[in-house]
């Protein structure tokens, strides 16, 4: 069975600031691992995902995650966060490459000028 | 590229009534999801369809919900009779095979916002 859980309900960040949303996963298998993003009132839309090719994958807008085996984490990243990155923010597994997903609680993402 | 269409946007109904959502997902994809999002918490699978079967519905409370694809492409869900703990957000996607290990997407409508009195 996979899950994964997300640290922390709310995250505050200030624009400009680095953006650090934490995802740590529980896989009998090795996993593939997504990141999506819910702006209000619409569909969640697909960050990134990993799926065994590099440890260090980049998506859209500039958001960027670290597979570490070690640890079993998938933290979501981005160097300098924008008014328009506050969303809700959902870290996802599957197995066996299917895109049957197992989301975590989600994450929301405040950024204050 | 059309998106994943779902209707109604939102719905209000008395506990013990029933209701239905519909999905029409992108053209040409043969798998399609039903989620349920309670407020608060992450989208849950409720039933993978491929084609017009159903691959899983394990999460899927079957005294009271029901869902069908005829002729693989359209979808509905229903609830008979609702129950309070029923008030979420009904999320359709759709996905070419339903594949992570290529670069098909996942693709997510708008959703149904259900309110249970």
């Amino acid at each position: 069975a996979q899950s994964v859980t997300q640290l922390g309900s709310h995250v505050s960040v200030s624009e400009g600031a680095l953006v650090l949303l934490r995802c740590n996963y529980s896989s009998s298998v090795p996993p593939y691992l997504f990141w999506y993003v819910q702006y209000p009132n619409q569909g969640l839309q697909l960050l990134l995902k990993y799926t065994s090719a590099a440890t260090l994958v980049k998506g859209i807008n500039g958001f960027e995650a670290e597979f570490k085996k070690s640890e079993t984490s998938f933290h979501l990243t981005k160097p300098s966060a924008h008014m328009s990155d506050a969303a809700e923010y959902f870290c996802a597994v599957s197995a066996r490459g299917f895109q049957k997903l197992v989301f975590g609680t989600g994450t929301r993402l405040l950024v204050s000028p | 590229e059309a998106g994943v269409a779902q209707s109604p946007r939102y719905k209000i109904i008395e506990k013990r009534q029933s209701v239905a959502f519909w999905c029409n997902p992108i053209s040409g994809h043969a798998t399609l999801y039903w989620y349920q999002q309670i407020l608060g918490q992450g989208p849950k699978l409720l039933i993978q369809f491929q084609n017009n079967g159903v691959v899983d519905d394990s999460q899927l409370p079957k005294d009271r919900f029901s869902a069908e694809r005829l002729k693989g492409v359209d979808s509905t869900l229903k609830i008979q009779p609702a129950k309070l703990e029923d008030s979420a957000v009904y999320l359709c996607a759709s996905s070419l095979e339903g594949r992570a290990d290529t670069n098909e997407k996942l693709f997510f409508g708008s959703g149904t916002q259900l309110s249970v009195l």
